[in-house]
């Protein structure tokens, strides 16, 4: 069974960079893209952007200047990097694996999301 | 981006109802559409993926389909276990979208 498990800082200050990490079991990362979504408290999901197991990165543009996603195959696991962080921020942060095929790329499964709180 | 419209933001219903959301995309996005459910305090879980086909092990009360831009997700016989937060997503183009939800309660 496929295990997603997000980890990392629940507080960061504001103009510092958000780290986290999720850690993949029961799966090689080899073969999927990854990705990495949040949700703001009370609202609804955004995606951050993806990364191809052979390192390639799409990101969403309103986050580009930002986010650095990044693959380690030795540990198999992911990683989210967000600088310059706001309240704005503050969310809980998913990550997961993205099966794609010619009608479409669909995530399945989620890790369970780590809450990040952007203040000082 | 892609705009994706999802009504109603909100539905109140009853064990045993039939249920529809709808997802307007603002633009063509073939059948890339995907629909989650999210229960309260926990991860979206994917129902259905490419517009309508079901995911393994998801029950069969669980339907989707598309016409043009419009997708609608159908839960017919609501179940206790069904009242959750339910998002359409588009993955035809980057961004990747979400809708902003439907929350389904009790009646």
């Amino acid at each position: 069974q496929v295990q997603l498990q997000e980890s990392g800082p629940g507080l960061v200050k504001p103009s510092e960079t958000l780290s986290l990490t999720c850690a993949v079991s029961g799966s090689s990362i080899n073969g999927y893209f990854w990705s990495w979504v949040r949700q703001p408290p009370g609202k609804g999901l955004e995606w951050i952007g993806r990364i191809h197991y052979r390192g390639d990165t799409k990101y969403n543009p309103s986050l580009k200047s930002r986010v650095v996603i990044s693959i380690d195959m030795s540990k198999n696991q992911l990683s989210l990097k967000l600088t310059s962080v706001t309240a704005a921020d503050t969310a809980v942060y998913y990550c997961a694996r993205e099966h794609t095929s010619s009608s479409g790329d669909w995530f399945d499964p989620w890790g369970q999301g780590t809450l990040v709180t952007v203040s000082s | 981006d892609v705009l994706m419209i999802q009504s109603p933001p909100s539905l109140s219903a009853s064990v045993g109802d039939r249920v529809t959301i709808t997802c307007r995309a603002s633009e063509f996005i073939s059948t890339f559409v995907n629909w989650y459910q999210q229960r309260l305090g926990q991860a979206p879980k994917l129902l259905i993926y490419g517009a309508s086909t079901l995911q393994s092990g998801v029950p069969s009360r669980f339907s989707a389909n598309r016409s043009g831009t419009d997708f609608t997700l159908t839960i017919s016989g609501l179940q206790p276990e069904d009242f959750a937060t339910y998002y359409c997503q588009q993955t035809y183009s980057n961004p990747f979208t979400f809708g902003p939800g439907t929350k389904v309660d009790f009646k």
